[in-house]
């Protein structure tokens, strides 16, 4: 069965950094994109960034690009997002979920974690 | 980047009845479109990939149609399970885009 476990959600400050982890399982970790996307509260779903099965690629909404960086431990099956910078408007569940431009979307998603940006 | 407009934002219907959302694309995006249904609280799950595939599991009275620019989820008869939040995605090129969701609720 395929799991995504994410780690690492907290209330920070603005301009603060938190990092997001994701532990996968049940798949060839590496052979697949892996994408974060968010859900800020009672609002609708937004993609934040992907990168590619090695890990050399990757891609960012404009809304974090420069903020955020995406990257992937493949040995130890685990995602990232390191989040530096952040504003209120950040705050968000982050579903980590296995998919991306390949992959056809999105199949499965974690169960999120939330980051609240906050003073 | 590609902006997809999906209508209804919401809709109010009977169990029984026959249900469609549509997404329409602001460039071709061939078939490369995925419907998700998100219940309150929970984690969005797929139930159509390539416009038209059925995710396993899903149930056959849901059912996906279009390519290009303009497609369609219907539901053929509302279940009681079936009211929440439906959204559309594109996957053919980033930034992947999301529809902003159609809320399905009870008549």
């Amino acid at each position: 069965e395929v799991q995504l476990v994410e780690s690492g959600g907290d209330l920070v400050q603005p301009g603060g950094s938190l990092r997001l982890s994701c532990v996968a399982s049940g798949f060839t970790f590496s052979s697949y994109a892996m994408s974060w996307v968010r859900q800020a509260p009672g609002k609708g779903l937004e993609w934040v960034s992907a990168t590619s099965g090695h890990g050399v690629s990757t891609y960012y909404a404009d809304s974090v690009k420069g903020r955020f960086t995406i990257s992937r431990d493949n040995s130890k099956n685990t995602l990232y997002l390191q989040m530096n910078s952040l504003r209120a408007e950040d705050t968000a569940v982050y579903y980590c979920a296995k998919g991306g431009m390949t992959g056809k979307g999105f199949d499965p998603w974690g169960q999120g974690a939330l980051v609240t940006v906050s003073s | 980047d590609i902006q997809m407009t999906q209508s209804p934002s919401s809709l109010s219907a009977s169990v029984g009845d026959r249900v469609t959302i549509t997404c329409r694309a602001s460039q071709g995006i061939r078939n490369d479109l995925g419907w998700y249904q998100q219940k309150p609280g929970k984690v969005p799950k797929r139930l159509i990939y390539d416009a038209s595939s059925l995710q396993s599991g899903v149930p056959s009275r849901f059912s996906g149609s279009g390519s290009g620019t303009e497609f369609t989820l219907t539901i053929s008869s509302l279940q009681p399970e079936d009211f929440a939040t439906y959204y559309c995605l594109q996957h053919n090129s980033y930034p992947l885009t999301f529809g902003g969701g159609t809320k399905v609720e009870i008549k």
